[in-house]
């Protein structure tokens, strides 16, 4: 267990729908990246938060958006659904002053879109 | 895009034996990490090794890096049927987010 929760677990949506997504990270770590991970392939960074500002983006469009609040958690938001959005999300905090090499993941939301 | 390659795609073997995974990437690193994924779960972080290392042991894991080659090899000792799952590498780029390559799919029988 890496202490790090995800919800929901799963979810379906349709078409042109919003959808947000939650994360809960270990007490005291102030960093949070995003990853979507399409069937079959591996994580792709979305983007990172960190003292509740945006820090890094990956090649994804705007309306993928996040929050993260002064507790540490965090939102991904997705507007305008399209089929392609069908994927798991996974979530990984770490604690502050340190890099990438002690990121702790939490176990996924998968999101269906019909 | 992946940073990186697994290889290869999937695997089969049978208790006892060895599994050996490859990874290659692109850019330049900082380190060089393999993580575990159970049925399409979240990630469990195996081992990390730095640039400057070029061998790492963890139990049954052995980890090399070829940092000339942008490449590394994860080999698995005396595997078992728990150790099904998928694995992946995952370099840093030298920035703060992770890029993962396409995994490899370790299917161990009984």
């Amino acid at each position: 267990e890496t202490g790090v929760t995800q919800s929901p677990t799963h979810l379906i949506k349709t078409r042109g729908q919003q959808v947000t997504l939650r994360c809960s990270s270990q007490s005291g770590h102030n960093t949070v990246s995003w990853y979507q991970q399409a069937l079959g392939q591996g994580p792709q960074f979305i983007f990172q938060y960190y003292r509740e500002e945006e820090n890094g983006r990956g090649n994804f469009p705007p309306r993928f958006s996040g929050l993260q609040f002064p507790n540490y958690s965090s939102e991904l938001n997705v507007n305008a659904l399209e089929l392609d959005d069908s994927a798991l999300y996974l979530c990984a905090s770490r604690p502050p002053g340190l890099s990438t090499d002690t990121q702790y993941f939490g176990p996924g939301t998968r999101l269906t879109v019909l | 895009s992946q940073q990186g390659e697994e290889d290869p795609q999937a695997l089969s073997i049978q208790e006892g034996e060895n599994a050996t995974m490859n990874c290659s990437y692109k850019t330049s690193i900082n380190n060089l990490q393999w993580y575990r994924q159970n049925s399409g779960r979240g990630l469990v972080h195996l081992i990390l090794i730095r640039s400057n290392e070029r061998e790492k042991h963890s139990g049954r894991l052995r980890v090399t890096l070829d940092t000339s080659k942008k490449s590394s090899s994860l080999l698995i000792t005396a595997s078992r049927a728990a150790d099904t799952a998928s694995y992946f590498c995952a370099t840093d780029g030298n920035t703060d987010k992770l890029i993962f390559g396409t995994g490899t799919r370790l299917q161990v029988f009984p």
